[in-house]
């Protein structure tokens, strides 16, 4: 079965760092695009941070940028978040997310979007 | 960078209803648009991608059409497991930032 499942989440202070993990299984890991996903208690879906499958190509959303740090093993199927000088508004579930490639009449690889999610991990940011 | 925006934010519907949920980008964004569907306390589930193409396993009564910066996801006949909240989500930005819209809640009537 293909499946994503987070872990590390919890009750920080607000400075203070969390390292969360996303481990893959009943696909090949290596060969595909991931991303981190949160959302606030009662809003929306924010996009948080890309990684390419060999982990040579990041980005991050400006919310972030600066204090997060996205990373991957291959070799453990493991993606990871490593969240420091954590604020309250960084409160939410944070999803991994995987990047499925569809490609076009052609065959050309064209188009993506995020086809398997993990459960969720819950971040609180508190004192 | 892009912004998406839906419409309506809620809707109340009853059970065969045809449901429209409307997407706008701030910009042309061609066909590259996603539709996911979220239950309370459960991760999204992709339900359309590039606009138009269903993804595999999800009923035929979900569809999607548009293109460059206007976008609809009809539910032909809204069944009880359909309440819930959809969003989109533009995947056209190089480099990669998934800019997602706002949602829209469906609840019941």
């Amino acid at each position: 079965e293909v499946q994503l499942v987070e872990s590390g989440g919890g009750l920080v202070q607000p400075g203070g760092s969390l390292r969360l993990s996303c481990a893959a299984s009943g696909f090949t890991f290596s060969s595909y695009e991931m991303n981190w996903v949160r959302q606030a208690p009662g809003k929306g879906l924010e996009w948080v941070s890309y990684i390419s499958s060999s982990g040579s190509t990041i980005y991050y959303a400006d919310s972030v940028k600066g204090r997060f740090t996205i990373s991957r093993d291959n070799a453990k199927n493991s993606l990871y978040l490593q969240m420091n000088s954590l604020r309250a508004e960084d409160t939410a579930v944070y999803y991994c997310a995987r990047v499925c490639p569809y490609y076009d009449s052609s065959g050309y690889y064209a188009y993506d979007a995020f086809d398997i999610w993990g459960q969720g991990t819950m971040v609180t940011v508190s004192s | 960078d892009i912004q998406m925006t839906q419409s309506p934010s809620s809707l109340s519907a009853s059970v065969g209803d045809r449901v429209t949920i409307t997407c706008r980008a701030s910009q042309s964004i061609s066909s590259y648009l996603n539709w996911y569907q979220q239950k309370p306390g459960k991760a999204p589930k992709l339900l359309i991608y590039a606009a138009s193409s269903l993804q595999s396993g999800v009923p035929s009564r979900f569809s999607g059409s548009g293109s460059g910066t206007d976008f609809t996801l009809t539910i032909s006949s809204l069944q009880p497991e359909d309440f819930a909240t959809y969003y989109c989500q533009q995947s056209y930005s190089t480099p990669p930032i998934f800019t997602f819209g706002p949602g829209t809640k469906v609840d019941i009537k």
